[in-house]
């Protein structure tokens, strides 16, 4: 089973900052949070990944609780093309080369609208 | 940079039939995973493979099986087809940690439509 808990849809206006939350209070402290996207009848696309610090890239920002109980996905100036399901995935990642693999849940549908 | 091909785009396929669908990985990239996307169970996986051997598996019938080449080029198939078995068959491949000791996303191809009538 999944080990996040997100809503199942969120709107946003085009332009504007999306804030994604998401929750996962049973998480280890060697799992790393995820967020892959899913546009429609498309493969999901990874965006951004972190531990314990705040992590940017050129697609988003990624805030995770001092407590690492909850994070949240932010697009800081949201597109049409950014409307997908969002994925918050919990990961277990193995230095030494165990399995890897990806719970995904049911993700949030992000809206943007015009 | 080729992204993960996956063929065929689509397949229509009679119940009882067999299915075999490619994937092919990043260049470089060791691990292949393969995962089930449909409307009411979401995306579950199925297995990942990882220098030729199975390393995990997800919870599905021995109808389903995989392998992987020598060239990291990854096939799954599925015999004796349910209409259940239609669905979005998603392939991903990642640098691996084993490999880079670093943490990497997995990078997924746009999948094979498989539809079972």
């Amino acid at each position: 089973d999944a080990k996040t808990t997100q809503p199942p849809s969120m709107d946003c206006a085009e332009g504007r900052a999306a804030n994604l939350p998401c929750n996962h209070s049973t998480i280890s402290g060697n799992e790393y949070v995820y967020w892959y996207r899913q546009i429609h009848s498309q493969g999901p696309q990874y965006i951004i990944h972190g531990l314990k610090n705040n992590e940017t890239n050129e697609m988003a920002s990624l805030i995770i609780t001092e407590d690492r109980k909850s994070s949240t996905l932010i697009l800081p100036h949201a597109t049409l093309r950014d409307t997908a399901v969002y994925y918050c995935i919990v990961r277990v990642d193995s230095i030494q080369g165990g399995s890897e693999k990806l719970v995904f849940g049911k993700g949030t549908k992000l809206t943007v609208n015009p | 940079k080729a992204g993960v091909t996956q063929t065929p785009r689509y397949l229509i396929k009679t119940r009882g039939q067999q299915v075999t669908l490619s994937c092919s990985p990043i260049s470089g990239h060791r691990s292949v995973s393969w995962y089930q996307q449909t409307p009411g169970q979401g995306l579950q996986f199925l297995f990942e493979y990882f220098s030729e051997t199975q390393r995990n598996k997800g919870n599905f019938p021995g109808r389903f099986s995989g392998r992987q080449f020598s060239n990291s080029r990854s096939e799954m198939n599925v015999s004796t087809l349910e209409l259940g078995d239609s669905a979005l068959y998603l392939c991903a491949s990642s640098l691996s940690a084993a490999v880079s000791h670093k943490i990497y996303g997995y990078t997924f191809g746009s999948g094979t439509r498989l539809t079972v009538v």
